[in-house]
């Protein structure tokens, strides 16, 4: 079975300040990968997916996030965090074979200090 | 493009009562996607469609909640005989083709509050 966890509940950085939300995965193989924005009242917005390849993925909005696996991990960064980044974060794995059925993580709330 | 649109966007009922909520995809998209998503927690997926067949209702939560997409657009959820346990967001996703090589949209989804 695949599961995902956040272990950040919420995150606090100010403008400007770097950023890294944790996401650990697990799951048998190789899996798909993807990390969700969700503003309020807003639909979830993909920001990136890793699939394969290149274990640093860019995505959207200037942020990346890299597949370590060793670790079980897909962390997402970004260098320099702007108040409209204040969201709930999500990451997610699917599996690699059969019928897409995803499963999220509990989420990552963002806090962003003027 | 007008994006997923869901209906209603709130919905408050007594416990015991039937609720049904309505998803219309983005035009074109085959794929249409039922998530739930309570307080804290991530998005949990319901049932997915490939235009009106229904090709994954195993993670439906009870028998009280069924799906449908008659004509293979707009989608209906609706569960019956509601229970306080009900009360979460309810969401719409749609895909042009499978996911996750295609990528999900997500609607702003249906809040219900069951008293």
């Amino acid at each position: 079975a695949q599961s995902v966890t956040q272990p950040d509940i919420h995150i606090t950085v100010s403008e400007g300040a770097s950023l890294e939300l944790r996401c650990n995965y697990s799951y048998g193989a190789t899996p798909y990968l993807f990390w969700y924005v969700q503003s309020p009242g807003q639909g979830l917005q993909l920001l990136l997916k890793y699939f394969s390849g290149d274990t640093l993925v860019q995505g959207i909005k200037g942020f990346e996030a890299e597949f370590k696996r060793s670790q079980s991990s897909f962390n997402l960064r970004k260098p320099s965090v702007h108040w409209s980044d204040a969201a709930e974060y999500f990451c997610a794995v699917g599996a690699s074979g059969g019928s897409y059925i995803p499963t999220f993580g509990r989420g990552t709330s963002l806090i962003v200090h003027p | 493009d007008t994006g997923v649109s869901q209906n209603p966007r709130h919905k408050i009922t007594k416990r015991g009562q039937n609720v049904t909520f309505r998803c219309d995809p983005i035009s074109e998209h085959n794929r249409l996607y039922w998530y739930r998503q309570t307080l804290g927690q991530g998005p949990e997926f319901l049932t997915y469609f490939q235009n009106e067949a229904q090709l994954e209702k195993s993670r439906l939560l009870s028998d009280r909640f069924s799906a449908e997409r008659p004509k293979g657009s707009f989608s209906t959820l609706e569960i019956q005989r509601t229970e306080q346990g009900d009360s979460a967001m309810y969401l719409c996703a749609s895909s042009l083709g499978p996911a996750p090589y295609n990528e999900q949209f997500f609607g702003p989804g249906t809040r219900l509050t069951v008293l």
